[in-house]
C-alpha cells in the first residue's frame, strides 16, 4: 500500500515561530503536493513539486516556502508563523495513474 | 480558468436512505473525474474514478456517473450507513496541466 507520512498530527505555534511540516512518501512517486483545508473553502493548492528541487507556487503560496531535496520528503515551511495560518494542512503524492494519496493531516494552531 | 462545482454543500439523512451528490465542472481539456472519501481528521481517499468514455462505475454501494457532454458527474450512495458520513470531494485532472481541481465537497451526516 501506498504510504504517505506526514510528521505531525497536531502542531501549536507561537506567531513569529518557524515551523517545519514534514512529509513522506514510499512509492518513489515524482509529484508532491502541500495543500490546506478551511471549513467551506476546501482544499487550497500552497505549492506543488513534479521532480526534485523543482516546485511550482500554487494558489496561496504568499507565507509559505517548500524544500524538496529528495524525491521521497517534501516539506513545507512557514518563515514566521500568523494566527492566519491556523489550518489543516494536506499533503499528497501523486501516482502514475493519477490518484492522489494523502498523509493523514496536520492541524497546525498559531496563538 | 478551471472550476468545480459541488451541491449540496451540506446533507443530512437518516441511515438506509439513499442518496445524491452533485458535482459540475468546467475543465478543459478534460482527462478524469475522481470521487474521493474524507472521514473526519483523515486525508481523503479515492473512491472512484471517471475517464471520458465511461458513464457508470460502481464501487460497492458508491456508484459514480459521468456527462461528459453536460459536464455533470454524481456520486449515488444506496443504502446509506453511519460510516458513509463524511465529506465528499470532486477532482477534475486537465490534460493540459499536472494541477487538478478541487470541489468545494459535500458534507454527509448519516443519522441513526
Amino acid at each position: 500500500d501506498v504510504k504517505v507520512t506526514q510528521s505531525s498530527r497536531y502542531l501549536v505555534k507561537r506567531t513569529g515561530e518557524k515551523v517545519f511540516l514534514e512529509c513522506v512518501q514510499d512509492m518513489d512517486h515524482e509529484n508532491m503536493f502541500w495543500y490546506r483545508q478551511d471549513p467551506g473553502l476546501g482544499l487550497r493548492l500552497i505549492y506543488f513539486s513534479y521532480d526534485v528541487k523543482m516546485k511550482e507556487k500554487g494558489d496561496i503560496p504568499e507565507g509559505y516556502s517548500v524544500s524538496r531535496e529528495k524525491k521521497e520528503r517534501f516539506s513545507l515551511i512557514l518563515e514566521s508563523a500568523s494566527t492566519n495560518q491556523t489550518s489543516m494542512y494536506l499533503c499528497a503524492s501523486r501516482g502514475g495513474g493519477g490518484e492522489l494519496f494523502f498523509g493523514e493531516g496536520s492541524r497546525l494552531t498559531v496563538l | 480558468k478551471n472550476q468545480v462545482e459541488q451541491s449540496p454543500q451540506s446533507l443530512i439523512i437518516l441511515e438506509g436512505k439513499n442518496c445524491t451528490l452533485q458535482c459540475n465542472y468546467t475543465v478543459s481539456p478534460f482527462s478524469n473525474l475522481r470521487w474521493y472519501k474524507q472521514d473526519t481528521g483523515r486525508g481523503p481517499v479515492s473512491l472512484t474514478i471517471m475517464t471520458f468514455s465511461e458513464n457508470t462505475k460502481s464501487n460497492g454501494r458508491y456508484t459514480a456517473t459521468l456527462d461528459a457532454d453536460t459536464k455533470q458527474s454524481s456520486l449515488h450512495i444506496t443504502a446509506s450507513q453511519l460510516s458513509d458520513s463524511a465529506s465528499y470531494i470532486c477532482v477534475v485532472a486537465s490534460g493540459g496541466s499536472y494541477i487538478p481541481t478541487f470541489g468545494r465537497g459535500t458534507s454527509l451526516i448519516v443519522h441513526p
